[in-house]
């Protein structure tokens, strides 16, 4: 079936240090990448649609300048936490939609857990 | 505004049947599908119902009703493994998904 990988799994970091958590469709070509975030016990926030090729779209709350995205091809997207600070420190999870026996489904990665110390 | 329903917590009894109820408000409506996510993992694709009525999939069948706005996860046969936190999420379109706070399921022997 339909895989999404990220890397890395997890990533502590200094206060004022930039992260980059890449995620990948492993056997089909994903045009559009999301990108959410989920704090413990919570839902998943959706952060910002990627579109390869084009500016990614951010939900209203979100720094662009903060959280760069690029979908530079159909198989990697990638996340750069800029300067981060501890209220950073959450669970990164990447999803993209894949047609799988008909079906179009929605496909999660394991997600990044961020330490920003 | 976009708002979303479930219950926080339900606990059940290995081998019991459970129902996971969700109303949902959005400004679109493209299906709504559930996941289920484990502590420290992510979610994973539980089943989808993009028209009224009931999809089964194993021991897990979902549930909607578009005029409702409401729908609902039952799960048959309860294991233990099945103790995890299920979110339902309608779609919202131009292939988003509106999730919830979800229901944490605790299964009991």
């Amino acid at each position: 079936g339909a895989v999404v990988s990220q890397h890395p799994s997890w990533v502590i970091c200094k206060s004022g240090t930039s992260v980059k958590i890449e995620c990948r469709s492993l056997d089909f070509q994903a045009t559009t990448m999301f990108w959410y975030r989920q704090f413990p016990k919570q839902s998943l926030m959706l952060m910002a649609t990627s579109n390869e090729g084009s500016k990614a779209t951010y939900e209203q709350g979100v720094e662009k300048d903060k959280f760069l995205i690029n979908h530079a091809s159909l198989t990697l997207s990638t996340l750069t936490v800029t300067s981060a600070h501890p209220e950073d420190s959450s669970f990164y999870i990447c999803s993209a939609t894949a047609l799988t026996s008909g079906n179009t489904n929605r496909v999660f990665g394991p997600g990044t857990r961020l330490t920003v110390l | 505004g976009q708002s979303l329903e479930q219950p926080s917590e339900v606990t059940a009894v290995e081998g019991a049947i459970v129902q996971i109820n969700c109303t949902y408000q959005t400004s679109g409506f493209y299906g709504l599908s559930w996941y289920q996510q484990h502590d420290g993992g992510a979610p994973t694709f539980l089943s989808y119902n993009a028209l009224d009525g009931l999809e089964e999939t194993g021991r897990f069948s979902s549930f909607l009703s578009r005029s409702d706005s409401y729908g609902y996860l039952l799960l048959q046969e309860l294991q233990m493994k099945d103790s995890a936190s299920y979110f339902c999420a309608p779609g919202t379109g131009a292939n988003n998904l509106f999730f919830g706070t979800g229901t944490r399921l605790t299964v009991i022997p």
